[in-house]
């Protein structure tokens, strides 16, 4: 079962332009929700997290978007840079102490100049 | 800087021949991970040490083990590697402080089973 789903695996975007990736999940424990870029042959880097008491966080260019009642979050890239060019993958965890991560399949983002 | 260390950064291996991946943090974080990924798949948790408590996820095969001899130090053992076990081996680090545990990737070994 993919408690955690992003269901576009490629997207595409211009330069300057905004990106906008999403991520879907069907476990409501759920309470904490992280998004990790990924380039080839290296380890995924954590970009930016929210916990389940906001909607929004704000980090540079890059914002994600909390809606708890349809269990879905977003990441804004605004603007997009070929530098993001990038696997991103949502992930998600429950609860207090140790928490199990767990990830999505990741949407391969690709902005080209 | 603070950093999450892996290597090799790239292992060759033969079918059968056992192999040790290894991960250093100077993070000073509690907690290490391994994960397994193959194309196009979510990072796939094999195991996790808090501090010295050893757990091990219930689909992990008994072909995977892990030492964690010091704070700084985890290693990841396969022991008889097949050609199903090729793939990126992450190593992950986080800090079980209050609510939140974000977890700081190493860059990865890529392993090859020949």
């Amino acid at each position: 079962d993919q408690q955690v789903k992003q269901n576009s695996p490629s997207l595409s975007v211009q330069e300057g332009r905004i990106s906008i990736l999403n991520c879907d999940y069907t476990n409501s424990m759920f309470d904490y929700f992280l998004w990790y870029k990924k380039y080839p042959a290296e380890g995924p880097t954590f970009l930016i997290s929210i916990s389940s008491i906001k909607d929004k966080n704000e980090d540079g260019r890059f914002t994600v978007f909390l809606n708890k009642s349809a269990k879905h979050l977003s990441l804004h890239i605004v603007p997009s840079q070929p530098g993001d060019s990038a696997v991103y993958f949502c992930a998600a965890s429950a609860g207090t102490g140790f928490q199990k991560l767990v990830f999505g399949t990741g949407t391969r983002l690709l902005v080209s100049p | 800087d603070a950093m999450v260390i892996q290597n090799p950064r790239y292992q060759v291996t033969q079918f059968g021949k056992p192999v040790t991946l290894s991960c250093s943090q100077t993070l000073n974080h509690n907690v290490m991970y391994w994960y397994q990924q193959k194309s196009s798949q979510a990072p796939k948790l094999l195991f996790h040490y808090y501090d010295k408590d050893f757990n091990n996820e219930a689909d992990t095969p008994d072909n995977f083990q892990s030492r964690r001899p010091n704070t700084s130090f985890c290693f990841l053992d396969i022991r008889s590697p097949g050609l199903g076990d090729a793939a990126m081996y992450l190593c992950a680090t986080s800090l079980i402080s209050g609510h939140t545990d974000t977890q700081y990737f190493g860059p990865g070994t890529r392993l090859t089973v020949l």
